[in-house]
C-alpha cells in the first residue's frame, strides 16, 4: 500500500488565486512528521512547510499553511496569493517513527506539478 | 550559510563503468541521505548515515551501491558496473538529527545518464 499519496499529478491555478494541493498518508505508527518540499525546474528540493503528528495547531509559513487533518489521516498544502515563482512540483513526504530514533527516511508521494498562469 | 552540494552536476557514462557521486553537507549536520529521483519509481531512499556510520542501508538497490562518510562530514556515493537503470538525479540531503522535526535539506542533485 501507498503510504503517501498525492492524487493529483497536474493542478493549475490563476496568479492571486489560492490553490490546495492534496496529500494523504497511511501508517500505523503514533510519532510522524509531514513535510512539503518544491521542486522547480532546477531540480533543487526546496523545503517548505513541516507538520508533527502530535502538533495541536496547523503549521503555517508565509504563504503557506498546512491542513493537517489526523483523523482523515490528510495533510493537505494550501498556497495562498500564487505567484508565477510557484509554478514547480510539489511533493509530500512523511518520517516515522519521530521519537523513536529511528526510521530517519523520508517517504515521499508521487508529487504534483503547478502551473500558475498569470 | 552554504547549503548542501553535490558534484558533478551531471555525469554520463558509459555501461559497466563505475562513477562516484560526492556530497558536501550543511556544516554540523549530523545526519545524511542519499536518495533517488527517477521517472518510473519517484524519490525513493536509498541509504543513511548518522556521523561515519550507515545504520539504515535499506534502499541501496543492489551490491554495486556502495556509499561511504568519512569525517563525519563528504559522502561519496559509488556505483559499479552501471547499467542504463541507474540512470537518474541522485539528491543528498543532510539534517541536525533532531529528535523531532529533523527537516532535511537537499542538494542540487547529480544527474547520472548511463549510455
Amino acid at each position: 500500500a501507498q503510504k503517501i499519496t498525492q492524487t493529483q499529478p497536474g493542478m493549475f491555478v490563476q496568479e492571486k488565486e489560492a490553490v490546495t494541493l492534496d496529500c494523504t498518508y497511511d501508517t500505523s505508527d503514533p510519532s510522524y512528521g509531514l513535510f512539503w518540499y518544491k521542486q522547480p525546474s532546477s531540480g533543487e528540493m526546496i523545503f517548505l512547510i513541516y507538520q508533527g503528528s502530535y502538533d495541536q495547531q496547523n503549521a503555517t509559513e508565509g504563504r503557506y499553511s498546512l491542513n493537517f487533518q489526523k483523523a482523515r489521516k490528510s495533510a493537505n498544502l494550501v498556497i495562498s496569493a500564487s505567484q508565477l515563482g510557484d509554478s514547480a512540483m510539489y511533493f509530500c513526504a512523511m518520517r516515522e517513527g519521530l521519537f523513536s530514533g529511528g526510521y530517519n527516511k523520508l517517504i515521499f508521494g508521487a508529487g504534483t506539478r503547478l502551473a500558475v498562469h498569470p | 550559510g552554504a547549503g548542501v552540494s553535490q558534484s558533478p552536476s551531471n555525469k554520463v557514462t558509459e555501461k559497466g563503468k563505475d562513477v562516484e557521486l560526492r556530497c558536501d553537507p550543511i556544516s554540523g549536520h549530523t545526519a545524511l541521505y542519499w536518495y533517488r529521483q527517477s521517472l518510473g519509481q519517484g524519490l525513493e531512499f536509498l541509504i543513511y548515515f548518522q556521523g561515519n556510520s550507515a545504520p539504515d542501508k535499506s534502499g541501496l538497490p543492489s551490491d554495486r551501491f556502495s556509499a561511504e562518510r568519512t569525517g563525519g562530514s563528504v559522502s561519496t556515493l559509488t556505483i559499479q558496473r552501471t547499467q542504463q537503470e541507474d540512470s537518474a538525479v541522485y539528491l543528498c540531503a543532510s539534517s541536525l538529527l533532531t529528535r523531532s522535526t529533523d527537516t532535511q535539506y537537499f542538494g542540487p542533485g547529480t544527474r547520472l545518464t548511463v549510455l
